[in-house]
């Protein structure tokens, strides 16, 4: 069974400046995605960004971007330019296309302050 | 607006009573998904339907019963609910299960 580890409960950052948010997952499959999703306080949850295993590039998306380390099972977040609107909390989610089927596991999340 | 619709948003029940959660969604998907939020755990997936199939029960109490009339409709009849079903239930469609999810605003159950 696949496992999604967020380390972090709780970070902060000051406002323009930059954060990183760790994940790390375990699976035995070679093909899959990986996801990270916001989820501001009126609970929308959002998709932010997405990587395929598959892809050695990073994925990015504006001011978001990934480490994927796929030896390591590591995806970290990192924002730049951080905005306050960018408070949330953030999950980590992983899907698998073998034994997973049809099945995004999320992490707990990383509840995300911005400081003006 | 997201596209996927959540009614109520807020919802209080005695354990005896019945009541039903509504979710629609807009975006043309052919998947959606029943999640369960609680607090201080991850998201965890409760049902999936795929083309108003069920193809997922991810191990959920028979008091949790779900309805898919058709793709853009989906239902989450409750009943005899225990207080540790108290929490915060969203929906989510795709274009297929492959597909990034698109999440419902949610309804936050209480139950007395």
């Amino acid at each position: 069974a696949q496992t999604v580890t967020q380390s972090q409960p709780e970070m902060s950052v000051q406002e323009a400046e930059t954060v990183t948010l760790s994940c790390t997952y375990d699976t035995s499959e070679n093909n899959y995605y990986l996801f990270w999703y916001k989820q501001p306080p009126s609970r929308q949850m959002i998709l932010v960004i997405r990587q395929e295993a598959y892809k050695q590039q990073n994925a990015t998306e504006n001011r978001f971007s990934v480490n994927f380390q796929k030896a390591a099972k590591s995806f970290s977040l990192k924002i730049s330019d951080s905005q306050l609107g960018d408070t949330a909390k953030y999950f980590c989610a992983f899907w698998g296309s073998g034994g997973s089927n049809y099945k995004l596991t999320f992490g707990k999340g990383t509840l995300l302050t911005v400081n003006p | 607006e997201t596209g996927v619709t959540q009614t109520p948003r807020h919802l209080v029940m005695g354990m005896t009573n019945k009541k039903s959660l509504k979710c629609e969604q807009h975006l043309g998907h052919n998947a959606m998904y029943w999640y369960k939020q609680s607090a201080k755990k991850p998201l965890e997936l409760m049902f999936v339907y795929n083309f108003k199939e069920q193809t997922e029960n991810n191990s959920v109490p028979s008091r949790f019963s779900p309805e898919c009339p058709n793709s853009s409709h989906l239902f989450l009849h409750l009943h005899t609910l225990q207080p540790e079903d108290s929490a915060l239930y969203l929906c989510a469609s795709s274009q297929d299960v492959a597909q990034p999810q698109h999440f419902g605003d949610g309804t936050r159950l209480s139950i007395l």
